[in-house]
Formats: structure tokens, C-alpha cells, sequence
């Protein structure tokens, strides 16, 4: 049970270009999904906190307009990153909280991002 | 403000021996505390997690933790490392007063010799 899926697992695009990056929850349904990005060698950070059927709460320094968060339904957000420049390359994973009882956070493979 | 440290970046353990990884938390509430494990190029794999009760947690692949309030800690240990143990260690806190976000810390690199 509590498994997260992430579609495209790699992602290859020029600069300026737009990818949408899909967080599924495959056998639960998450009220709450989280975007985290992640740096060779280094610890996750949280991007953003999405909410299904409500805006994303972004952290600080984190673009809203550059990483675009859609939460569309109890299963499924997606991560839109707008115009990607070189340094956006990074390894994208999300995460989702249960519905029911949901304190614990749940994480998809995560998608590598390598912008041209 | 929540935080965690990891003191320790990079443990090296022969296959067999013990391994303790060593998490130290900041949290003003009460926490609730995950050890999270990632092989290369993967997701996170939830290990363990403590929420109340016996502050001895045991967890999947022969883990357990342990909460001491007293010492704001919550180490990892395993008691025979198996070479498929060689991964990234994340321990992470968060709670219901801050949405359950989680923080997460640096990361302890385990690499296991034969």
C-alpha cells in the first residue's frame, strides 16, 4: 500500500521550454502533496504544499509563476516547470500525505530534470 | 522553527557489523519523526516513523529508533549490516502544527565493505 508514482521518471528539453511533471497516488487518496527539489549530494527541500481543489502554498524564494502546482484531484498534482532554464536541472520528487490518518508522507521515485 | 541534524555525513561499516546513524531534532511541539532511506537516482523509502508511545520503533529491513525527548534525538540503528544497506539516510521531523511539512536533514551517506 501508499504507493506514489511520478511520470516522466527523466525529463531531456531545451531551454525555454515548459514540463509538466505528473505525482500520482496510486492506491490512496492525498488531500495534501508535496513538491520537493533535490541537489547532487544533497538534502531534499521543499518547493511547495499542494492542496487538492486549492492554490499551492509555496516556501520561500520558490517562484510560483516558474513552478506552476495543480492539484486536481485527490490523486493526482502535477508540477509545471515554465520556461526552464539550465538551472532548474535538478531531481524532482513529490510526495503524498493519506487522506485518512495522514501524518506520514509518502514519496514518489522522483523525476530528473536535465534542461539543455 | 523546526530542524534537524545529522551529524554524521558519511559512515562507512563492514557487512555484518552494527551501524548507528545519529539524528538530533528542533521542534516545537510535539514531533513526529521519520527515518526515510534513498538508494541512487531513487525516491524516498519510509523506514521508520514515531508518533507517541514506546520510544523504541522498529521499522522494515531489521531497523529501529529510538526517541529521547531529553536529548531531542532519534538515532537509527541497525544491529547486522547487510551490503544492501549502502544507501543515503534521511531523518526528518514535522508535526501537525506545522501542516506536517517535514524537515529534513543533511543526509548520512552509509557505504558497507565487505
Amino acid at each position: 500500500g501508499a504507493v506514489v508514482s511520478q511520470h516522466p521518471s527523466w525529463v531531456i528539453c531545451k531551454s525555454g521550454t515548459s514540463v509538466k511533471i505528473e505525482c500520482r497516488s496510486l492506491d490512496f487518496q492525498a488531500t495534501t502533496m508535496f513538491w520537493y527539489r533535490q541537489f547532487p549530494k544533497q538534502s531534499l527541500m521543499l518547493m511547495a504544499t499542494s492542496n487538492e481543489g486549492s492554490k499551492a502554498t509555496y516556501e520561500q524564494g520558490v517562484e510560483k509563476d516558474k513552478f506552476l502546482i495543480n492539484h486536481a484531484s485527490l490523486t493526482l498534482s502535477t508540477l509545471t516547470v515554465t520556461s526552464a532554464h539550465p538551472e532548474d536541472s535538478s531531481f524532482y520528487i513529490c510526495s503524498a500525505r493519506d487522506r485518512i490518518g495522514g501524518e506520514t508522507q509518502y514519496f514518489g521515485p522522483g523525476t530528473r530534470l536535465l534542461v539543455l | 522553527a523546526q530542524s534537524v541534524t545529522q551529524p554524521d555525513i558519511h559512515i562507512t561499516v563492514s557487512e555484518g557489523a552494527s551501524l548507528e546513524l545519529r539524528c538530533n531534532y528542533s521542534y516545537g511541539a510535539t514531533p513526529y519523526l521519520f527515518w526515510y532511506v534513498q538508494s541512487p537516482g531513487q525516491g524516498l523509502q519510509l523506514l521508520l516513523k514515531y508518533f507517541s508511545g514506546d520510544t523504541l520503533v522498529q521499522g522494515i529491513k531489521g531497523f529501529e529508533a529510538e526517541f529521547k525527548r531529553s536529548q531531542s534525538s532519534f538515532n537509527l540503528r541497525k544491529p547486522s549490516v547487510h551490503w544492501s544497506d549502502a544507501a543515503e539516510y534521511f531523518c526528518a521531523v514535522g508535526g501537525s502544527s506545522n501542516d506536517y511539512k517535514l524537515s529534513f536533514g543533511a543526509g548520512t551517506t552509509v557505504t558497507v565493505r565487505a
